[in-house]
């Protein structure tokens, strides 16, 4: 699976858009981005997840650049309860089961 | 909503005991999964399953087994607990099919003294 790059730690204005990012440069035509939060003393928690189509559900969106080296998942309306650590993971999606959860980028949001 | 639940939040067990974690979901997945994490090293898969009775070493089997007697429930055995297990363990499943998502249960911190 391809390797991820996020940064460390981000904050953001509760109300205001979150707009967090994903480097996954050596992503291959069939791996599939997917993003996960964990809530302190909570399991991982499934968001979003994408193939090249940028999606949007009741959580987030993902933008997916068109060359598919990056993405975005964006919280439109971040609440104190969006602080967390957000996972953005590659995982191809006709092979293998392994997920891998990197460090993952910690999201303060603040009042 | 899914729901996977792990038996316990917090365990503690000593050396060379033999160690139960349960997971059960209920919502008719096929596939389920045992994950353990730690600090700077993300999660790591120790074992999955994709059916009854089937089941898969994944990256860090050595000193688990695993049993799926029923299709809702996935358990993890510690055959002889040693203090490197001290970790939290996490259950996940999801529906056949590698594109699906998979779904966590809260997690299980053991402590192996």
């Amino acid at each position: 699976d391809a390797k991820t790059t996020q940064p460390t730690s981000m904050d953001c204005a509760e109300g205001r858009a979150a707009n967090l990012p994903c480097n996954h440069s050596t992503i291959s035509g069939n791996e599939y981005v997917y993003w996960y939060r964990q809530i302190h003393s909570q399991g991982p928690q499934y968001i979003i997840h994408g193939l090249k189509n940028n999606e949007t559900n009741e959580m987030a969106s993902l933008i997916i650049t068109e060359d598919r080296k990056s993405s975005t998942l964006i919280l439109p309306h971040a609440t104190l309860r969006d602080t967390a650590v957000y996972y953005c993971i590659v995982r191809v999606g006709t092979g293998g089961f392994k997920t891998i959860f990197g460090a993952g980028t910690r999201l303060f949001v603040k009042a | 909503d899914v729901k996977v639940t792990q038996s316990s939040r917090y365990l503690v067990k000593r050396t060379g005991e033999k160690v139960f974690l349960e997971c059960v979901q209920d919502m008719d997945h096929e596939n389920m999964f045992w994950y353990r994490q730690d600090p700077g090293l993300g999660l790591r898969l120790i074992y999955f399953s994709y059916d009854v009775k089937m089941k898969e070493k994944g990256d860090i089997p050595e000193g688990y087994s695993v049993s799926r007697e029923k299709k809702e429930r996935f358990s993890l055995i510690l055959e002889s607990a040693s203090t490197n297990q001290t970790s939290m363990y996490l259950c996940a499943s999801s529906h056949r099919g590698l594109v699906r998502p998979q779904h966590f249960g809260d997690g299980t911190r053991l402590s192996i003294l």
